[in-house]
């Protein structure tokens, strides 16, 4: 089982400023990623697949990067809407992992 | 546009059987590109793969849960179900229904039943 670990556990940020978030695999995934937002009291919604591309929908200031073991979600300019949990999970191995998630809250 | 409702009992004794059905509606069950998931969240906590299902009965299941899950599908009426055996406490989550592309991302998700599992 492919272990995801994500940092920081939680983000303070202002409105209007930008975050950077991490997800390392414990083994390479290739560009096999996604990245999901859940706001509070709220299911999960997919952000990011393959590593980088957005569904429709996505707003553009969502971004993601990365090959192998190390991925990043950017996210630019960040509205009231995005304080969230951010989630990446592995689809390369048959068994499905998530990180632990990264808290985006308000500075 | 798609959409997925989960349904079931909000509250299971410890030792007995949870069974939920997803219902899904504005898409084809039975495409083949997808297949039909469950993913749990305890509370306060992460994410959880539990398993997935193909309209064909193929079906594929978390290591850790296998010993204890059963999945199924019913094309004619538009829905999958899950049974988990021998509840206990740590049972206790959001149960999600979710589409999943290929076996690879999940979309989109339905609202989530919450499972309680107390005597």
């Amino acid at each position: 089982e492919i272990l995801m670990t994500q940092s920081p556990a939680t983000l303070s940020v202002s409105p209007g400023e930008s975050a950077t978030l991490s997800c390392r695999a414990s083994q390479s995934v290739s560009s096999n990623l996604a990245w999901y937002q859940q706001r509070p009291g709220q299911a999960p919604r997919l952000l990011i697949y393959n590593t980088s591309t957005r569904p429709t929908g996505i707003p553009p200031r969502f971004s993601g990067s990365g090959f192998g073991t190390e991925f990043t979600l950017a996210i630019s300019s960040l509205q009231s809407e995005d304080f969230a949990v951010y989630y990446c999970q592995q689809y390369d191995d048959w068994v499905f992992t998530f990180g632990p998630g990264t808290k985006v809250d308000i500075k | 546009q798609v959409q997925l409702q989960e349904s079931g009992p909000g509250l299971v004794k410890p030792s007995q059987t949870l069974s939920l059905n997803c219902t899904v509606s504005g898409y084809s069950i039975t495409n083949d590109d997808y297949f039909w998931s469950w993913i749990r969240q305890p509370p306060g906590k992460g994410l959880e793969w539990i398993g997935y299902i193909h309209h064909s009965g193929s079906a594929y299941y978390s290591p850790s849960l296998k010993s204890r899950l059963s999945m199924s599908v019913d094309s004619s009426r538009g829905l999958f179900s899950l049974r988990l055996y021998s509840l206990t406490a740590a049972d206790t989550a959001i149960y999600y229904c979710v589409r999943c592309l290929s076996r690879n991302w999940f979309a989109p998700w339905g609202q989530g039943t919450l499972v309680t599992v107390s005597s």
